[in-house]
């Protein structure tokens, strides 16, 4: 069964660092996502990302966030300046050619104290 | 704003009987149509995605699609206990921005 992986599993953060959220997608997916899913909320939509750029964000995906695929196998979420509200768990997912292909990472709890 | 909309739940069914899972959309723009299962801190799991107007089957699943009512569902056969999870249906313009919809909690009883 393929796997996407994500690390850390769990990762607290003060308020204003900067934060790195690691992710392993299915190694010949082609689409790339993050989404967040704050304690008892719905799954947010934060950013795709296809032939090594973004393709589409949401609303919640501002300045503050960045995402790199840097080594052709991990794809990162970055947090520059972590605020409060940005505690979720937050999820990788990749998918292949064809969206039932769909995969989603375990997920990084990010708790900002 | 785009807004996708679930039964509140929770819902219960006996195990065996048919669950049915309503979801409806906002924008008329959508062109695929998800349903994905999630079980309690874990995270989501896509069971079924349809893009054309009907009925598509997996098993005990079966996706119902109307564009226009805007409107989807799942039916689960033979429910299983097994199937207790929180069900999100999620509507897609091109498969970049996904719209979830609050989740509906399903408990089938033993």
């Amino acid at each position: 069964e393929p796997e996407v992986t994500q690390t850390p599993s769990h990762q607290v953060t003060q308020m204003g660092q900067e934060v790195i959220l690691r992710c392993v997608p299915i190694s010949n997916h082609l689409y790339f996502y993050w989404y967040r899913q704050i304690l008892g909320q719905k799954v947010e939509f934060l950013v795709s990302f296809y032939n090594n750029e973004i393709s589409e964000k949401s609303e919640i995906f501002d300045d503050q966030f960045s995402v790199e695929r840097p080594d052709g196998s991990n794809f990162t979420l970055k947090i520059r300046s972590t605020k409060l509200e940005d505690s979720a768990m937050y999820f990788c997912a990749s998918a292949g050619t064809g969206f039932d292909e769909q995969y989603f990472g375990p997920g990084t709890r990010l708790t900002v104290t | 704003q785009k807004e996708v909309e679930q039964n509140s739940g929770p819902l219960s069914v006996p195990e065996g009987a048919i669950a049915s899972l309503n979801c409806t959309y906002s924008d008329r723009g959508s062109q695929s149509f998800f349903w994905y299962r999630q079980y309690s801190g874990k995270s989501p799991e896509l069971i079924m995605f349809i893009y054309s107007n009907g009925d598509k089957e997996d098993g005990r699943f079966t996706a119902q699609l109307n564009k226009a009512s805007q409107y989807v569902s799942l039916l689960i056969r033979d429910s299983q206990p097994s199937d207790s999870a929180t069900y999100l249906c999620a509507v897609a313009r091109d498969g970049q921005n996904f719209v979830f919809g609050p989740g509906t909690r399903l408990s089938v009883l033993p």
